[in-house]
């Protein structure tokens, strides 16, 4: 049964520093990851989205990796600034007619 | 561009009520979902549709009914609200045939309160 595991649950880093989100699922055989953002009392916002074919996707400030055969996926944000506070979620799409599976997410704070 | 859209955005019943949550997509996806989450326990799946006319049970669909009468629209029924209902419903809807995006795009949620 894949399990989606995001660690830590919460970080809090300074104002302009760079800093890596990690996602780790328990079986290689994926179809797809995706990032999403979750604002405090708001819905779930698409980051980036990571077919298995793909190593990585990049919008912006933020660069998503994929290594399916050590069952990690990396979210690298630049330069971080206070707007983006939030909670960061990672979901594995194990195959096309499969269902997503959430990880519990990652609380950021970053500190002006 | 509307994406998904959920209405109410916010309600209370009473314990017993009942109630319907709409979810509205304007995407032709096929495929749509609906979710609750409640502190600490993360994003739960309640019931899905794979197409129009299609309904399926998810983790945790008991309480609810669920219908899918047409392909923008998947609809979650509460028939007999409890205090354990008090959540936040989200709706989702993705479409596997296009593999440029075919990810979940999700609606921006309903606050529900069972008093």
């Amino acid at each position: 049964k894949q399990e989606v595991t995001q660690i830590p649950a919460a970080l809090s880093v300074p104002e302009g520093e760079n800093l890596v989100l990690n996602c780790s699922f328990t079986d290689s055989a994926i179809y797809n990851l995706q990032w999403f953002r979750q604002d405090p009392g708001k819905g779930l916002t698409s980051l980036l989205l990571i077919q298995s074919s793909q190593r990585e996707q990049t919008s912006g400030r933020l660069n998503a990796s994929l290594d399916k055969s050590s069952g990690r996926s990396t979210l690298y944000i630049a330069a971080s600034q206070p707007g983006d506070s939030a909670t960061y979620l990672c979901a594995v799409r194990p195959g096309r007619d499969d269902k997503i599976i959430f990880g519990k997410g990652t609380r950021l704070h970053i500190l002006p | 561009n509307a994406g998904v859209t959920q209405t109410p955005k916010f309600r209370v019943l009473k314990t017993g009520q009942s109630m319907t949550l709409l979810c509205a997509q304007d995407m032709n996806h096929e495929y749509m979902y609906w979710y609750r989450q409640d502190p600490g326990m993360g994003l739960r799946l309640i019931h899905y549709s794979v197409g129009e006319g299609t309904t399926a049970k998810g983790e945790v669909p008991d309480g609810y009914n669920v219908s899918r009468l047409k392909k923008q629209n998947f609809l979650l029924g509460l028939e007999s609200a409890a205090p354990s209902q008090t959540s936040v419903y989200f709706c989702a809807s993705s479409y596997s045939g296009d593999l440029s995006f075919d990810g979940y795009t999700f609606g921006s949620g309903t606050r529900l309160t069972v008093v």
